[in-house]
């Protein structure tokens, strides 16, 4: 079966610009993930769709973090405007349900530089 | 809330050596626990999981037993090879609907 899909892989802006992530879950995968991962730390949990509604969003920055999943399929993260410390890898999970066993897939990760 | 511990790395060890990274956790309930792996330039691959006491997940010679009695699920290797090298990230996930939560990663290193 095909991944998770996320582009770009890399991206470098200036602080105050925006920018936005893309991901396409596993076909199937009702519950969608967005997690940063800052350099030599683990990844935190921004936020978690299940199909188009959100479930815990609750360490998402709201006053510059945006998400969206809108058919309940592909997803977006936008940050705007960026700062410094959101230098860090983005990364897109899915899975087939909410539920505590279920593995989570991972994407390869959009890599963030904040100038 | 969850949190998950492991060792700070990082880890170097000479190829066939004997492996153990330590994973501790304070949870509510009763999570599912796992081990996922990083090589470099690549992303998170899931390694092994456990979703109740006593259960030991394994995969590509590494074994980890879900301890509930001293919140732990360490991660071991008989022995260790150079393509073993990777970030090594402990995870739990919690008996409701959570995402996972990870620890901070163990930077493993495997000298020939």
């Amino acid at each position: 079966e095909a991944g998770v899909a996320q582009s770009p892989r890399y991206k470098i802006i200036e602080k105050r610009q925006s920018v936005a992530f893309w991901c396409n879950p596993i076909s199937g995968h009702a519950t969608l993930y967005w997690y940063q991962q800052i350099l030599g730390q683990g990844p935190k949990l921004l936020i978690q769709f299940q199909n188009n509604g959100v479930v815990d969003d609750s360490q998402l920055p709201k006053d510059r973090f945006s998400a969206e999943r809108l058919k309940g399929v592909d997803s977006t993260l936008k940050i705007q405007p960026a700062k410094l410390e959101d230098s860090a890898v983005y990364l897109c999970a899915s899975s087939l349900s909410n539920s505590g066993a279920n593995v989570l897939t991972f994407g390869a990760g959009s890599r963030l530089t904040v100038l | 809330g969850d949190s998950v511990t492991q060792m700070e790395g990082p880890v170097t060890l000479s190829e066939e050596a004997f492996l153990t990274i330590n994973c501790t956790y304070t949870a509510t309930g009763y999570p599912s626990l796992f081990w996922y792996v990083q090589y470099p330039g690549e992303g998170l691959q899931l390694l092994l999981k456990a979703t109740k006491a006593d259960d030991k997940g394994s995969n590509k010679g590494f074994e980890a037993t879900y301890r509930k009695e001293t919140t732990s699920f360490h991660l071991e290797k008989g022995s260790v090879q150079v393509s073993d090298s990777a970030v090594y990230f402990c995870a739990l996930r919690g008996g409701g609907a959570d995402g996972l939560t990870f620890g901070k990663g163990t930077h493993l290193i495997i000298q020939p």
